[in-house]
């Protein structure tokens, strides 16, 4: 286990619901990221934060909407979904803000929108 | 715009041979260049990075080439073993500004018995 959790593993949801993606790390990390990962695409950054703090949305959807309680809990909640949404989505975490600092990924949540 | 490029897209290499997977970047800033290892229904892990100062490590059966003036660099697996099958992301970034990893597309490496 690299300690950094994601639930749900799996998740199918429909364009009109709305579900939350909960990522935990146990690593004492100050910085936490979302990622999507999508087929034959590079990953892609899509909310950084630190110390709790935002520090960079990367042009993401609003559907996409992200919540940091504390520096070991991070969500990304969904609502209004589109099919291309439908990806890997994975939380990390690393010691500084750079990822380059040695960033834990988790297992991911493998995302189906119908 | 895709900074990084990364071929192949494939690998099938037999146990005990070399695998070779080529990266290419554009923004000459970047000056930290990470390795991935994504097993099926796992996140990446960090394998092996490089800075530009030097033009090769190696971590046991991996190595790391740095070409800074073809802005390219490659990562070699030797004795390659059916557990190393994975898929491989190459990345870079700007550390003194804190840059994001920009991340290749990955490579799917099949190591056959």
């Amino acid at each position: 286990e690299t300690g950094v959790t994601q639930t749900p593993r799996h998740l199918v949801m429909g364009m009109t619901n709305k579900k939350s993606l909960k990522c935990e790390q146990h690593l004492g990390h100050n910085a936490m990221y979302w990622y999507k990962q999508s087929a034959k695409k590079p990953l892609e950054l899509m909310f950084v934060y630190n110390f709790k703090e935002q520090t960079e949305n990367n042009s993401v959807p609003s559907r996409f909407s992200p919540e940091c309680p504390n520096s070991s809990h991070l969500f990304l909640h969904l609502h209004t979904l589109q099919p291309e949404d439908s990806a890997l989505y994975l939380c990390a975490s690393s010691q500084g803000e750079g990822i380059e600092m040695g960033a834990f990924f988790g297992q991911g949540t493998r995302l189906t929108v119908v | 715009q895709q900074q990084v490029k990364q071929s192949p897209q494939s690998l099938i290499v037999q146990k005990g041979g070399i695998s070779i997977i080529n990266c290419a970047y554009e923004n000459t800033a970047f000056d930290y260049f990470p390795w991935y290892q994504q097993f099926p229904g796992k996140g990446p892990a960090l394998l092996i990075a490089i800075r530009p100062d030097v033009s090769e490590k190696k971590e046991g059966r991996f190595t790391i080439s740095f070409n800074k003036s073809a802005k390219q660099f490659s990562l070699h697996i030797m004795d390659s073993q059916p557990g190393d099958s994975a898929t491989y992301f190459c990345a870079a970034s700007m550390m003194a500004s804190g840059s994001r990893l920009t991340f290749g597309e990955g490579t799917q490496l099949t190591v056959n018995p």
